[in-house]
């Protein structure tokens, strides 16, 4: 069964830092890996979507990398703002077809001016 | 906004009760999704539609039973709920099922209280 973990739990900043948040799953084979934003009582925003045959996306100030065979993704955040509080969420899919969709229970950003 | 609508944003319930939320995409979509947000737990997928037809059922309790008449509309009809269901309730839409750059867009999300 897929497990996601995201370190750290909560993270807070100056502004102007760059950080790095990270996501763990147990079951490589996936199919792609997608990072999300969500703000308080909100839904999710869509930031990056990395497929398994990939190793980075890039939009904006934010970069994501996906390493699959150690079960690792990592979001960089440049120059971090305080419109960028919120609380990022990972997922990986298993499959193409099967939604098998499984979210780690995400990182809660704050960046204070 | 993502295209994406929920209703009511709000509701509170009692066990006893009978209710339907209700999601609509605008974005030409053919695949839709039901999610559920506890305070404690990391977001979990309910039930996916494409096509109109149910594709997956993550082991719900059938005191939830979605419904889907069409690509842009979805409901989540609900009834002798439990407090334990209280939640925020996430619908989503992607193009379909089967593409390589599925991403999801959500809506905002029914918050859910059963007293």
């Amino acid at each position: 069964k897929q497990e996601v973990t995201q370190i750290p739990a909560a993270l807070s900043v100056p502004e102007g830092e760059n950080l790095v948040l990270n996501c763990s799953f147990t079951d490589s084979a996936i199919y792609n890996l997608q990072w999300f934003r969500q703000d308080p009582g909100k839904g999710l925003t869509s930031l990056l979507l990395i497929q398994s045959s990939q190793r980075e996306q890039t939009s904006g100030r934010l970069n994501a990398s996906l390493d699959k065979s150690s079960g690792r993704s990592t979001l960089y955040i440049a120059a971090s703002q305080p419109g960028d509080s919120a609380t990022y969420l990972c997922a990986v899919r298993r499959g193409n077809y099967g939604q098998n969709f499984v979210f780690g229970p995400g990182t809660r950003l704050s960046v204070l001016p | 906004e993502t295209g994406v609508t929920q209703t009511p944003r709000h509701l509170v319930m009692g066990m006893t009760n009978k209710k339907s939320l209700k999601c609509e995409q605008h974005l030409g979509h053919n695949a839709m999704y039901w999610y559920k947000q506890s305070a404690k737990k990391p977001l979990e997928l309910m039930f996916v539609y494409n096509f109109k037809e149910q594709t997956e059922n993550n082991s719900v309790p059938s005191r939830f039973s979605p419904e889907c008449p069409n690509s842009s509309h979805l409901f989540l009809h609900l009834h002798t709920l439990q407090p334990e269901d209280s939640a925020l309730y996430l619908c989503a839409s992607s193009q379909q099922l089967g593409q390589g750059t599925d991403t999801q867009y959500f809506g905002p999300g029914t918050r859910l209280t059963v007293l």
